[in-house]
């Protein structure tokens, strides 16, 4: 069974420029997040679908960054226009059912803006 | 809110022992473990919940002090495999539909 996959793995663009992250989760996995680390910090939470639906996007760092799920399967995180803060990984992760139970990790995006 | 990891970093020699906490100032309703490898995704480890139950895999041990909100996770006789950086993510309340809070994470090397 495939893993939650990522795409791209790296990426480097330039301050203003727009970059559209994708991860495919687990085939069934309803609950999809989003997360990033930054300069080997925290990973910290951007947000939380369930389905096609945002459960929680509470993280969410500015309206610079646009998260969504077609017909609740893979997802895709657009930044636009890119900051340089905006520099880290940025991982996602699926369950089966949310809360108490195994969360899988994509390998995730490192994001570079220069 | 999001949760301290200590220590930092630790080197091991294959065979020795350490432990790594995971602090948090809030009250807890779970911990989860992964474990990071350069490059890789984090690969779950264990969920601790309050109340004592715990999911996971049997080679690994750790602890949930409810009364000091912390978890351990103990690496005994640590391998090569060891070697990654250690997250700790904590959920604050049962409700938070997995929303985890990460730790900085602790880097752990495993040398011969």
């Amino acid at each position: 069974e495939a893993g939650v996959t990522q795409f791209p793995s790296h990426s480097v663009i330039e301050k203003g420029q727009t970059v559209t992250l994708r991860c495919d989760p687990i085939s069934g996995h309803d609950n999809l997040y989003w997360y990033r680390r930054v300069m080997g910090k925290e990973i910290k939470f951007l947000l939380h679908f369930v389905k096609e639906s945002k459960q929680d996007e509470s993280g969410m760092p500015n309206n610079r960054f646009l998260a969504e799920r077609t017909g609740g399967t893979y997802s895709t995180l657009k930044v636009q226009p890119a900051e340089l803060e905006d520099s880290g990984v940025y991982f996602c992760a699926s369950s089966l059912l949310p809360g108490d139970t195994e969360a899988f990790f994509g390998q995730g995006t490192r994001l570079t803006v220069v | 809110q999001q949760p301290v990891q200590s220590p930092q970093a630790v080197i091991l020699r294959e065979g020795e022992d350490a432990v790594i906490n995971c602090s948090s100032s809030k009250a807890l309703y779970s911990v989860h473990w992964y474990r990071q490898k350069h490059g890789e995704a984090p690969v779950f480890l264990m969920i601790l919940l309050k109340g004592g139950e715990q999911k996971g895999h049997e080679k690994i041990s750790a602890s949930f002090n409810e009364k000091k909100q912390q978890s351990s996770l103990y690496l005994t006789a640590s391998q090569l495999s060891y070697s990654g950086t250690y997250f700790c993510g904590t959920e604050i309340i049962p409700d938070s539909w997995g929303k985890l809070q990460f730790g900085a994470g602790t880097q752990v090397v495993v040398t011969p």
